[in-house]
């Protein structure tokens, strides 16, 4: 089935320690995104980008980075992580022409302790 | 910066029943996107309905229907016929025609579809 897959589905982590969430789409949607969401704020943009070998920073980028190296991936990493990062995290993606949707994966829980 | 804002956190309905859900937002461009996205206990984002704001007809699928009132800058969400698979996270997201990089989401309405 065509979509988007991340991985992990949930994970705990130890404070400090680095870890990279994966997603890949197979839709060869131009553009992908990372939101994280937590209770009583919604979704939050964490990073973007628009094509493979670019991205842009969101509403909440500090501690995360990402890279494109190709249209398929899209993978976050938390460098050193905090308590604060306990989230739920979704990776989207949009076909270059259409009116603005994104599609979803299932989302990663990450619990940083 | 556009702000999305449901101001109810949560709703409930009866089975058959009809709820509505609100939302507003800021913004100070004319052409953009309005979507409601519901999320039910698997935590998949799915889109209900999408609304483009250059057009002036409500958008409708099935059970579900828009209030989109552009100078107000309201987008509320009408469920007709609640059905028990209708219990979910709903949540308003706005992004502007330009550029296409940001979507907005408000902080969402949790609805209970009561038998």
């Amino acid at each position: 089935i065509a979509g988007i897959t991340q991985a992990p589905t949930s994970q705990i982590l130890a404070a400090g320690r680095r870890m990279t969430l994966r997603c890949t789409q197979d839709m060869r949607h131009n553009a992908m995104y990372w939101y994280r969401q937590d209770l009583g704020l919604g979704l939050r943009l964490i990073h973007y980008s628009n094509t493979a070998g670019t991205t842009g920073k969101g509403e909440v980028p500090d501690g995360y980075s990402v890279s494109r190296a190709n249209t398929d991936d899209f993978p976050l990493t938390l460098a050193s992580a905090v308590p604060s990062q306990t989230s739920v995290y979704f990776c989207a993606s949009r076909a270059a022409k259409n009116t603005g949707e994104l599609f979803f994966g299932e989302g990663s829980r990450l619990t940083v302790l | 910066a556009q702000t999305v804002t449901q101001s109810q956190p949560e709703m409930s309905v009866q089975e058959a029943e009809t709820v509505t859900l609100s939302c507003t937002y800021d913004t100070s461009e004319n052409n953009y996107y309005l979507f409601w996205y519901k999320q039910p206990p698997s935590r998949q984002m799915i889109l209900v309905i999408r609304q483009e704001a250059y057009k002036q007809q409500n958008a409708t699928e099935n059970r579900f229907s828009v209030n989109f009132q552009k100078a107000a800058k309201s987008f509320s969400l009408k469920i007709s016929d609640s059905q028990l698979g209708d219990t979910a996270m709903y949540f308003c997201a706005f992004m502007k025609q330009r550029g296409l990089v940001d979507m907005r989401f408000g902080a969402g309405t949790r609805l209970t579809v009561k038998p």
